[in-house]
């Protein structure tokens, strides 16, 4: 079955980066495009990006434009999101979807940023 | 970008209730480019309904969305003590973008 891990719970000061992994298994990786979504505490969910799993092509929203940029290692069915120039409002629990509905999700990688 | 308001913020109702949930968007949706989602807290959302009307595998069929245009509803017929959750409307267009949810609470 499909299965979607995303690396684990980190915390930042604010002007750095955070690097979130997302490993998908179950299926084949190149099939679906994998989006990055994030969620403030006890706000919405927020679309951050996207990346075609197979041409490496990507879109981003333009919200996140010039600080995320979404890789993918298709030899270790990874994807990444770098979230750059972080400040304290960039709190959240960020999860990678993926899935010809946007039906699987990872657990969710909560990153804090606070000096 | 699209712009998703969901009504009301929270419903109160107690088990065997229906539920009525609606989305409505900034401009025009495609039908095949609406779903809805289910999230209990701690946990990521999970799929309910896809392309407006259809579920998700698993699903229970007391679960239905309808609509088109730029108002959307999910029903829940009958609900169950694990239906008590927050729901949001996602569009998929060139992007993607999601309401600011429903809470059901249990009355």
């Amino acid at each position: 079955q499909v299965q979607i891990v995303q690396s684990g719970t980190d915390v930042k000061k604010p002007g750095a980066s955070v690097n979130v992994s997302c490993k998908a298994s179950g299926y084949t990786f190149t099939s679906y495009a994998i989006h990055w979504v994030r969620q403030a505490p006890g706000q919405r969910l927020e679309w951050m990006g996207w990346i075609n799993a197979g041409s490496g092509n990507t879109k981003y929203s333009q919200r996140f434009q010039g600080r995320v940029t979404i890789t993918r290692d298709t030899s270790a069915s990874t994807a990444y999101m770098d979230l750059s120039r972080l400040i304290s409002g960039d709190t959240a629990v960020y999860y990678c979807v993926t899935g010809s509905r946007r039906e699987f999700w990872g657990q969710g990688t909560p990153v804090t940023v606070s000096s | 970008e699209i712009v998703l308001t969901q009504s009301p913020g929270t419903l109160c109702l107690s088990p065997g209730d229906r539920a009525t949930l609606s989305c409505r968007a900034s401009q025009t949706v495609s039908t095949s480019s609406l779903a809805w989602y289910q999230q209990n807290p701690g946990q990521a959302p999970r799929l309910l309904i896809y392309d407006t009307s259809s579920r998700a595998t698993g699903i229970p069929d007391r679960f239905t969305g309808s609509g088109s245009g730029t108002d959307f509803t999910l029903t829940i017929n009958r609900l169950e003590p694990e239906d008590f959750a927050v729901y949001y409307c996602q569009q998929y267009g060139s992007s993607l973008s999601f309401g600011q949810g429903t809470k059901v609470e249990i009355k």
